[in-house]
């Protein structure tokens, strides 16, 4: 089944402790990007990837690490996660930055 | 810098009422546009896209929008909505340039009375 998974799905955490939200997708799409969704704002981009080893940022990557070393995988970074953080985390793939998107079912990411 | 804006934020409708949740964006060269769905609970899926050709679009379950290039608007439409249409939906522009940045809009949350 094509699908975009995340994990993990919900995460509760201290401030200034390292985590990592894994994304990887199956459809072999080259275009891979993390939103996060805050009541109000909609969804903000966070960093994207074209391809392999090219990444981006979005328009909100202030506290964002991201990588690209394998297609399938795009995993978001947060080095020292602080409150402001507390969100809804969307990873999301597509052929080429021009086509539709696919989403992951997010993660729930509370910071305290 | 783009943007996209969604100006009705909270819609309250009842059963087959018609509907028109509008959206606009501030680029003006070559876009595509989406509107993605979010049900409760659930994550984004895609109700229709506009990449060229015949600015009416068609997507599913329904719902329509109008590519208005003049007025630099994609609005979503469906003629008598359900209960299940509950939602919150969101617009979404891809520039042509040498970003690849997606934008998308704050969003508007449909609740529909039955």
């Amino acid at each position: 089944e094509a699908q975009v998974t995340q994990n993990p799905r919900y995460l509760i955490t201290v401030t200034g402790k390292k985590l990592t939200v894994t994304c990887s997708q199956n459809m072999n799409h080259e275009y891979m990007s993390w939103y996060r969704q805050d009541p109000g704002l909609g969804l903000r981009q966070i960093y994207y990837s074209m391809n392999v080893e090219v990444t981006d940022k979005g328009d909100v990557p202030e506290g964002y690490k991201v990588s690209r070393k394998e297609k399938r995988n795009f995993p978001l970074i947060l080095e020292s996660p602080s409150p402001n953080q507390t969100s809804l985390y969307f990873c999301a793939s597509s052929l080429t930055n021009f086509n539709e998107q696919f989403f992951g079912p997010g993660t729930r990411l509370t910071v305290l | 810098a783009q943007s996209v804006s969604q100006h009705n934020h909270h819609v309250i409708l009842s059963e087959a009422a018609s509907l028109e949740l509008g959206c606009n964006y501030s680029y003006g060269g070559t876009v595509n546009l989406f509107w993605y769905v979010q049900y409760p609970g659930q994550h984004l899926q895609l109700l229709l896209k506009y990449f060229s050709g015949d600015p009416l679009v068609k997507g599913i379950k329904g719902f329509e929008a109008e590519f208005i290039k003049s007025k630099f608007s994609f609005n979503l439409r469906k003629p008598s909505v359900q209960w299940s249409d509950t939602a919150e939906y969101f617009c979404a522009v891809n520039a042509y340039s040498s970003a690849s940045k997606i934008i998308f809009g704050s969003g508007t949350r449909l609740s529909i009375r039955p």
